[in-house]
């Protein structure tokens, strides 16, 4: 268990429509990220909040939102929902000491969206 | 803009085989980090190993290592006599020093056979 955590597990809806997605860090990350898995691809980056604030954009399209809120969870909205957009979604966390070189990122189990 | 190309979409051996994995990357940056992550059926991302670039030895956890190549921009993942539980998908992982973000391989699907 990483510690982060991810509501639903699976997510069905229709197309046109529009959902949201929950994550909760590992206690004491401030940052948060999301990236795209479609169909067994690697993964790709959405976006990163770092404290509440948009810290790096990946190929997210316009259609996708997110926000980090003050007790740090986040959510991913999808809106205009396209068949294309059937994928896995996961939320990873660290907590992102900018001295450091890296912080590893811990990810949650995912949100598996099917778009009928 | 950084890149990471995995050659082998599918790979099988037997059980208590050594098995080498091939990852390939396209940076400008000196300094980075490289990273193998393996996903099991259960679709969780599990981190195996990492690599700082300034690092001139290869990282080594347990069964498995890294043979990193710089001038090469090559990172391949060794894994040692092979367990069944080793079945999984495996992500070649890049993150240049200061932006946070991963940018992955497409994947190389593993089965270890009985």
């Amino acid at each position: 268990d990483s510690g982060v955590t991810q509501t639903p597990k699976h997510l069905i809806t229709a197309t046109g429509q529009r959902v949201t997605l929950r994550c909760s860090p590992r206690s004491g990350d401030l940052s948060v990220y999301w990236y795209q898995q479609s169909l067994d691809q690697g993964l790709q980056f959405l976006i990163q909040y770092y404290n509440g604030e948009e810290r790096a954009k990946g190929n997210i399209l316009e259609r996708f939102s997110a926000q980090q809120f003050p007790d740090l969870h986040s959510e991913l909205n999808l809106s205009s929902l396209e068949l294309g957009d059937s994928a896995l979604y996961f939320c990873a966390s660290s907590v992102t000491l900018f001295s450091a070189g890296y912080n590893e990122q811990f990810f949650g189990p995912g949100t598996r969206l099917t778009v009928l | 803009a950084q890149t990471v190309t995995q050659s082998q979409p599918e790979m099988s051996v037997q059980e208590a085989e050594t098995v080498t994995l091939s990852c390939t990357y396209d940076t400008s940056e000196s300094n980075y980090y490289l990273f193998w992550y393996k996903q099991p059926p259960s679709r969780q991302m599990i981190l195996v190993i990492r690599q700082e670039a300034y690092k001139q030895q290869n990282a080594t956890e347990n069964r498995f290592s890294v043979n990193f190549q710089k001038a090469a921009k090559s990172f391949s993942l060794k894994i040692s006599d092979s367990q069944l539980g080793d079945t999984a998908m495996y992500f070649c992982a890049f993150s240049s020093q200061g932006a946070q973000k991963l940018v992955f391989g497409q994947g190389t699907r593993l089965t270890i056979n009985p």
